[in-house]
């Protein structure tokens, strides 16, 4: 089983900062099995890259997603205030088929 | 626009079956995506629950398999988990959500439902 370990587990930035995210597996994940969601309290999570670095449908270029092997990066280049939420990363394996990271939180500073 | 609606009971007996469903609008169940469900617990992760194609291929995770089952109702457009001899470890907010064939993430999700076991 391959596990997703996230951090920082909190994050506290401004608006208009720079945020990097880490997602770092216990083996090696191909990139296209590697995802990241933004969750806001109260609502489902929001598919934000699939393939560690293609953003989804309707998400702003703000959001970046890079990395290979078994070290991933969300970064968000400049904070929005409706940024602030918990970013979770997600890998496709052989067992279990997905596994979520255990989540980062991005607050407000 | 592809919408998901999950519904169910929200209070389920310890040892009890959860049953929920989620009906899809703007999609076909019989086009090329799997369907799955997710849970997270109050206050904590996601977990992937199961998740199943339109030929009736199934995947679980194994530390539920033996208590979970995922069902397609295409006449419905639906899909549909069962969770049998549930305990309080159970209760969460359940989502169900889709996954394009070859994509190996979840774009759409429904808004979820609470689920407590409790007697």
């Amino acid at each position: 089983e391959i596990m997703l370990t996230q951090s920082p587990g909190t994050l506290s930035l401004s608006p208009g900062e720079r945020a990097t995210l880490s997602c770092r597996a216990s083996q090696s994940v191909r990139s296209t099995y590697l995802a990241w969601y933004q969750q806001k309290p109260g609502q489902a999570p929001r598919l934000l890259i699939y393939g560690a670095s293609s953003r989804a449908t309707g998400i702003p270029d703000r959001f970046s997603g890079s990395g290979s092997g078994t070290d991933f990066t969300l970064t968000i280049s400049r904070l929005e205030p409706e940024d602030f939420a918990v970013y979770f990363c997600q890998q496709y394996g052989p067992s279990p088929k997905y596994a979520f990271g255990q989540g980062t939180k991005l607050e407000i500073k | 626009q592809v919408q998901l609606q999950e519904s169910g009971p929200g209070l389920v007996k310890p040892s009890g079956t959860l049953s929920l469903t989620c009906a899809i609008s703007g999609d076909s169940i019989s086009d090329s995506n799997w369907w799955t469900w997710v849970r997270q617990p109050p206050g904590k992760g996601l977990e992937w629950v199961a998740e199943i194609y339109q030929s009736g291929t199934t995947n679980y995770n194994p530390s539920l398999k033996s208590r979970v089952t995922i069902s397609v109702d295409k006449s419905k457009n639906l899909f549909s988990l069962r969770l049998n001899s549930v305990t309080a470890a159970d209760t969460a907010v359940y989502y169900c959500a889709r996954i394009p064939f070859h994509y190996y993430a979840l774009d759409v999700w429904g808004q979820g439902t609470t689920v407590t076991v409790s007697s």
